[in-house]
């Protein structure tokens, strides 16, 4: 069966620092995969998505950056981050070709002080 | 770009009303699927719809897209606290199946 990791789960930066979030799938090949941010008590705000190895579309000018260096594994960088980086990250996956299923893994609570 | 809008923002019911959310865009959808979000937790995907004036049903959960694929709706019959959560619908994009777009969310609140 498919599993998907993210860390770290929570993590309290200060402003101006790097940022790394990490996020891998098992149990699939060659899979669609997915950054989203969600602000307290808001939606989800697309970042990147990612169809294939070093394949990265970026939907929002920001600070944010995203690699995807094996095929089941996919980061989120930041150089410098800003307090309006602060949110819940969330990665997820989804069938090669997007069969309309969308698997999230438990997210990432960044704090920016 | 496409865009799906959500209304309510939140709503609040009594144990046992009923509860519906709407998901409108201003342009044809592909597809549009539906999810639940508990506080504190993580996007749960609970069903996809394709066709035109599609209903589908899961226990208390009723599913409608719209025949002009402009929108959808989501009704659940007598809430119970476990519906308690944000629902959202969500759509792959025309031009881009990949790109997956999340309206803003309902939160719904039941109060005993």
């Amino acid at each position: 069966s498919q599993t998907i990791h993210q860390w770290p789960a929570t993590l309290v930066q200060p402003v101006g620092s790097p940022l790394s979030l990490e996020c891998t799938v098992e149990g699939t090949s060659n899979p669609n995969l997915y950054w989203y941010r969600q602000a307290a008590g808001r939606g989800l705000q697309l970042l990147f998505y990612s169809v294939g190895i070093g394949q990265i579309s970026s939907e929002v000018p920001q600070n944010l950056s995203a690699s995807r260096p094996q095929d089941r594994q996919f980061i989120l960088s930041s150089k410098k981050l800003l307090l309006s980086d602060s949110g819940f990250y969330l990665c997820a996956w989804s069938n090669e070709g997007y069969t309309g299923e969308l698997f999230f893994g438990e997210g990432s609570r960044l704090t920016v002080l | 770009g496409q865009q799906v809008m959500q209304i309510p923002q939140y709503q609040h019911v009594q144990e046992g009303e009923d509860f519906t959310t709407y998901c409108n865009s201003s342009t044809t959808l592909s597809n549009i699927q539906w999810y639940k979000q508990r506080p504190g937790g993580h996007p749960v995907f609970l069903i996809q719809l394709v066709k035109s004036g599609e209903v589908k049903k899961q226990k208390r959960l009723t599913f409608q897209f719209g025949e002009a694929k402009k929108n959808s709706s989501l009704h659940i019959t007598a809430t119970q606290t476990t519906d308690v959560g944000t629902y959202f619908c969500a759509s792959g994009q025309k031009t881009s199946y990949d790109k997956v777009i999340f309206g803003p969310g309902t939160s719904l609140s039941v109060i005993p």
